[in-house]
Order: structure tokens, then C-alpha cells, then sequence
């Protein structure tokens, strides 16, 4: 499975728009790139996936690098229920498994 | 409403106890999954079920079982359990197709376990 590599942790101001960068220069043409974040003491949650193009939802969007070796998770105005372990994590549509493996993500505080 | 229930949500057990994680859903998933989250850590896959009728083991199988009892439940046992297994473990179920990858995972609240 392709790794991911993430900043520990971040820091952002409440209302802020948040960047989250997550690496993954090994990424092959079949993974796609998904997203969750783990409040404090709830189970993880899905934000968003994406392939190639970037996406948005009501929660977040994600913008990949054209290369497709980085991608960004944006808040775009955070809020204090954004603090949580945000983990970027690689999918491989070739697997008939499916499975998601965790790496450490990033904590991300938000100040008020 | 709709999600994945996992009971019981906190179990204390001596060491050399047995017991049985139970994890149900109610969305027509076909993959389920169990994890483990050691304090401070990201989480670790133990087990999973692509398709009811199948499990296969994750990163960190030894120490237990799962039987995938029908398409909505999945149950996680620990035959002895020692102090390693104290751990918040965590049951998701996915819906599956061609094209795997591109299906949110579903996650449970979690069951508090602490082997003393």
C-alpha cells in the first residue's frame, strides 16, 4: 500500500481558512486519495475523495496536485468543531478489498 | 438512525478472559472492518470482510477471531485477552463494487476495552 506523509499537527484561527497538505509521492495511477477526520473521542468520520480532479462538498474540498504526488484538504472557514485528527489516506481501486489503512495524521487545533 | 452499532461500548476483563465484540449495520454494506486505536496512535486494521462469507486478516490479526455471522453483523473475538489488547477498537462497513476506491467507510462509536 502507498503511504502518505502528513505534518503532525497544525494550528488555525476560528473562522480561517485551513490548509492541510498530505504527501504521497509513491501513489500509483489506480489509488484514490481519500479523507477523514476523527473528533475527540468519536469514531473516525469520511470527508472527501477524489482521483485526479479536484472536489468539493458541504464539508471540505480537495485540490490534487497535477502530478498527483500531494494533495490539500481545505476548510475553508474553520470552526472550533473542526479540531480533530485529520488522516489522508490512499485507496487502491485495484485491491477487490478495499481497505483503508491509517497512518499518525494531523491534529489540527483551532483557536478561538 | 441509520450507521453502525457497536456493542458494548466499554468492557473491563481480566487477563485470560474471553468475550465477543459485536458490530452491526443497517445500510446493505457488503465490507466490514474492525480497527484498533492504541492511545495517541492512528488506527490499526485487525480484520475485514470484502463480501459476506469472507474475512481476511489486516495489519494486526494475532490475538483474534471474527466470524462474519450475515451480511449486516461482524463480530470480533478475543479468546484470551491480555493486558496489549487494551485498545479502543473501532467497526466500519463500506459499500463495495467495481470500483472499490471510491466508497466512503462508515465508522461505529467505538468499544472501550481495558484487559487488567
Amino acid at each position: 500500500d502507498a503511504k502518505t506523509t502528513q505534518p503532525n499537527s497544525m494550528e488555525s484561527n476560528e473562522e480561517e481558512p485551513v490548509h492541510l497538505p498530505c504527501n504521497h509521492s509513491t501513489i500509483s495511477g489506480t489509488d484514490y486519495i481519500h479523507w477523514y477526520r476523527q473528533l475527540p473521542s468519536q469514531g473516525p468520520e469520511y470527508v472527501i475523495h477524489g482521483l485526479t480532479s479536484n472536489v468539493n462538498n458541504r464539508m471540505a474540498s480537495l485540490a490534487i496536485a497535477e502530478d498527483r504526488k500531494s494533495s490539500t484538504l481545505i476548510l475553508h472557514r474553520a470552526t472550533l468543531r473542526d479540531a480533530a485528527v485529520y488522516y489522508c489516506i490512499l485507496r487502491d481501486v485495484a485491491s477487490n478489498t478495499g481497505k483503508l489503512i491509517f497512518g499518525q495524521g494531523t491534529t489540527l487545533q483551532v483557536k478561538p | 438512525n441509520a450507521g453502525v452499532t457497536q456493542t458494548p461500548k466499554f468492557q473491563v476483563l481480566k487477563t485470560g478472559q474471553s468475550m465477543t465484540l459485536q458490530c452491526a449495520q443497517d445500510m446493505n454494506h457488503n465490507s466490514m472492518y474492525w480497527y484498533r486505536q492504541d492511545p495517541g496512535m492512528g488506527l490499526r486494521l485487525i480484520y475485514y470482510s470484502a463480501s459476506e462469507g469472507t474475512t481476511d486478516k489486516g495489519e494486526v490479526p494475532n490475538g483474534y477471531n471474527v466470524s462474519r455471522l450475515n451480511k449486516r453483523e461482524f463480530s470480533l473475538r478475543l479468546e484470551s485477552a491480555a493486558p496489549s489488547q487494551t485498545s479502543v477498537y473501532f467497526c466500519a462497513s463500506s459499500e463495495a463494487g467495481a470500483d472499490l476506491s471510491n466508497y466512503g467507510y462508515t465508522f461505529g462509536s467505538g468499544t472501550r476495552l481495558t484487559v487488567v
